[in-house]
């Protein structure tokens, strides 16, 4: 099966300028998260979609970032005005609709952000 | 103090060496356990899950104590392709879903 795709894969714009992410998750994947690693941090969550409903969205850092998915396939993770301190790698994953606490999550390969 | 808490290394090993890493979380509530592997640049990968009766999966062994609230992964007769950053992940339950806490990861480096 075909994995967590993420694009763009890199991306690179100017402190208050707007970038989305985007993230196709696996197919027939209903949970979708979104996870941040700032340099020399660890991974952070930043929020889990069951389809298209946010279920946990604790993780988010402010309202300057917007997490959307829109008939529960693929999602979209607006920054709008980036700051500095965006910057990093932006992780998503997907795991299967039922599973329990060992549902394993599949990564993405991230997209890294780098706001100057 | 971080949640999932693990040394970070870098851990120089020769081939054939065996080595264990080590991680200890704070929520006594978590419900499951994982390691993941994250080569350079690349995402993270699951390597294995980690279950309180401890298990193995051919070089690798993993286990759980709850009560120490400790997670171990033993790598025996190590390869050159070994070598990433091991993840310590543990899976809570909060606001009715579940969240992958991250450890900042261990590097490895297996030496020629």
């Amino acid at each position: 099966e075909a994995g967590v795709t993420q694009f763009p894969s890199h991306s690179v714009i100017e402190k208050g300028q707007t970038v989305t992410l985007r993230c196709d998750p696996i197919s027939g994947h209903d949970n979708l998260y979104w996870y941040r690693r700032v340099m020399g941090k660890e991974i952070k969550f930043l929020l889990h979609f069951v389809k298209e409903s946010k279920q946990d969205e604790s993780g988010m850092p402010n309202n300057r970032f917007l997490a959307e998915r829109t008939g529960g396939t693929y999602s979209t993770l607006k920054v709008q005005p980036a700051e500095l301190e965006d910057s990093g790698v932006y992780f998503c994953a997907s795991s299967r609709p039922t599973g329990g606490s060992y549902n394993e999550q599949f990564f993405g390969p991230g997209t890294r952000l780098t706001v100057l | 103090r971080k949640e999932v808490e693990q040394d970070p290394g870098p851990f120089n090993v020769p081939e054939g060496a065996t080595v264990a890493f080590n991680c200890t979380y704070s929520n006594s509530a978590s419900q499951s356990f994982f390691w993941y592997r994250q080569d350079c640049r690349k995402e993270p990968k699951l390597l294995m899950s980690v279950y309180s009766s401890g298990n193995e999966d051919g070089r690798f062994t993993a286990q759980l104590n709850r009560a120490s609230q400790y997670i171990s992964l033993l790598i025996r007769d190590s390869k050159l392709s070994d070598s990433a950053t091991y993840l310590c992940v543990v899976n809570g339950r909060t606001s009715g879903t579940y969240k992958y806490i991250f450890g900042t990861g261990t590097r490895l480096k297996v030496l020629a």
